[in-house]
Order: structure tokens, then sequence, then C-alpha cells
């Protein structure tokens, strides 16, 4: 059973682009969570999602930000005219239960 | 709100040294604890969780955690390290009652055992 996947797993971009990071949960998890780590801090959750739906965005910055995670494909972050301060690693998390969580490789952002 | 706090930023032992990182939480209610486990250039691990019943867990590797309800704990301890336990360590919880399931991580702990 392969585990939860991420793409890419760096990511450069140049401030004002737009970046777009991938999660393909682990088979049979319908629940998606989505952390992100600054520099010299811990893990803040940002957004859980099922199917279709967004179940808790309490972390998600208010613009800029949003998350789906459609009937077919992977769970998608989206992060609008990137800033410097948006560089981070973006770790994403599965789970069959809702809480016992299985993490990927993360994607690390770069904001030149 | 909930929080998570891990006392040691960055411990230092040699192989065969006993280890103890701390976690203390700050919720009222009931919660389940995890130790997560972040090898260079790996992604996170379970090292062990708490649900409910017996407060010691043990996990892999030769890890083990004691929840203290009465103390806001849940620390990770290990009998004696090797070099290959070098890693960062996160402790997290989340609230029983809640229905998001969402993890609150402490800022973790580096770990360096010298050969």
């Amino acid at each position: 059973n392969a585990g939860v996947m991420q793409n890419p797993r760096h990511l450069v971009r140049r401030r004002g682009q737009e970046a777009r990071l991938r999660c393909s949960p682990m088979k049979g998890h319908s629940h998606v969570y989505w952390y992100r780590q600054l520099p010299e801090e811990g893990l803040k959750f940002m957004v859980y999602l099922q199917k279709e739906n967004i179940i808790d965005e309490s972390g998600m910055p208010k613009e800029r930000f949003s998350a789906e995670f459609p009937k077919e494909g992977p769970s998608i972050l989206r992060i609008q005219q990137v800033v410097r301060g948006d560089s981070a690693a973006y770790f994403c998390a599965s789970s069959s239960t809702g809480y016992e969580q299985y993490f990927g490789p993360g994607t690390r952002l770069t904001v030149t | 709100a909930q929080s998570v706090s891990q006392h040691n930023h960055h411990v230092i032992l040699s192989e065969a040294a006993s280890l103890e990182l701390g976690c203390n939480y700050s919720y009222g209610g009931t919660v389940n604890l995890f130790w997560y486990v972040q090898y260079p250039g790996q992604h996170l691990q379970l090292l062990l969780k708490y649900f409910s019943g017996d407060p010691l867990v043990k996990g892999i590797k030769g890890f083990e955690a004691e929840f203290i309800k009465s103390k806001f704990s849940f620390n990770l301890r290990k009998p004696s390290v090797q070099w290959s336990d070098t890693a960062e360590y996160f402790c997290a919880v989340n609230a029983q009652r809640s229905n998001t399931g969402k993890l609150i991580f402490g800022q973790g702990t580096t770990l360096q055992v010298k050969p």
C-alpha cells in the first residue's frame, strides 16, 4: 500500500505567482489534512477535507489560500500571489478514521 | 485554546544513554496523544499513540510514553538510544470530542545522538 504522496517535493515561485501543491492520500483514506511548518516552528493545522467537502478550515489564512479534495484526483492546496512569508514546508496527512494520520513527505515552497 | 509544549528544543546524548522528552498539553477535555518522529530527509512517522486504557504506551523502535492525566503530560522515553535515533520528535494532541481530528503539534525536539 503506497503511502501518502505529495508533489512537487520542492517548488520555487517568484512573488506574485501561484503555487499548487498536490496530495494523494493513502488508498482507502477519505480524510485529508494540510499542515504548514514555518522555519523553526512546529506544524500548524491549516485545513481538513473529506471528499468534495471542506470540514474545518480554521487554520487557513483568510486570503490567497484555498484547498479542495475533488471526487476524483488528489487534494490541492492553492496559494495565489505568493509572498516571501509563504515559504515553508507544507505537509499533507491522510486518515481512514479521522484520528490516526499518516503524513506525506511534504512540499518545500520557496518564494523568491 | 489547545496548545502543546515540548520543553527541550535540542537534546544531545551519547549512545546508550537514556532519553526522556517532555510534552505537556493544555486542554480540559479528553484527548488523543501522539508522538511522531522525522528522520533527516524523511516524512513524519507515527512512533506511538494513546487513545485510552493503559497509560503506559509502547511504540516502535523501543520507544514508550506515559500519559499522566493529572499533569497533562505525555513524555517520551527510551532506555538506551542509538545513533540512528537522531531525528526530530513531535508531540501532538487532538480532542476526542472534536469531529475534525486536527492535530495540535508541539514545537519539536531535535535529538542528536553521538556515536
